[in-house]
């Protein structure tokens, strides 16, 4: 079946611009999940939903970052005002409910020059 | 959160068995052993994971320490398409505690 995918696979963007980046989960998990992988190293979490609602954004590093669910499936995390160190890729993953194995889509390469 | 410690990187030869070494001396009672690897361009795949036993799927084979405190992922048979980075993780399965909190892994390089 259809994996989680995630669109555009690259974004290069100016530096102050906003940027949107969209995830398309597994057909009927209900848990969905971004991390953010600079170079080198591993994911780091940011932000999950349960449903349509964020049940923990503590990975979320400041206000200019922003992420909705609004009907429980896609998710559109929001960047304003990017910054050169938010270059990174963006990844997504879903799982078919909480704690249950989650899968990773291909990531989203975001360049802030 | 306990943490992992795995070597930087490794190298096997195709077609050889390769271990991949974890230890997690702080590791609690309820904490799960999880295995990702992530392909270059991709994001991380699930391997596999357990508590106490060793456990076997068509991937790998987990052997787990009797005192939990190091585990290895074991792959039978390498093939170049095992070139990947392996993260081990703990993952404690409470509310609140669903993120993956991923180290730097190993880098496992396969030698034709």
């Amino acid at each position: 079946g259809a994996g989680v995918s995630q669109t555009p696979s690259n974004k290069v963007t100016e530096k102050g611009k906003y940027v949107e980046l969209r995830c398309d989960p597994i057909s009927g998990h209900t848990a969905l999940y971004w991390y953010r992988q600079s170079l080198g190293q591993g994911p780091e979490f940011l932000i999950y939903f349960q449903g349509t609602g964020a049940a923990d954004d503590s990975g979320l590093p400041n206000d200019r970052f922003f992420a909705v669910r609004p009907e429980g499936s896609v998710s559109t995390l929001k960047i304003q005002r990017t910054e050169r160190g938010d270059s990174a890729v963006y990844l997504c993953a879903s799982s078919l409910s909480l704690a249950d194995t989650q899968y990773f889509g291909p990531g989203t390469r975001l360049t802030v020059l | 959160d306990a943490k992992t410690t795995q070597p930087n990187s490794m190298e096997s030869n195709e077609e050889e068995p390769v271990h991949l070494p974890c230890n997690h001396s702080t590791i609690s009672g309820t904490d799960y052993i999880h295995w990702y690897r992530q392909l270059p361009s991709q994001g991380p795949e699930y391997v596999i994971h357990g508590l106490t036993s060793n456990v076997n799927n068509r991937m790998a084979s987990l052997a787990i320490a009797e005192d939990r405190k190091s585990s290895t992922l074991i792959l039978h048979r390498a093939t170049l398409r095992d070139a990947a980075v392996y993260y081990c993780i703990l993952r404690l399965y409470n509310f609140g505690n669903e993120k993956l909190t991923f180290g730097t892994g190993t880098r496992l390089t396969i030698i034709p």
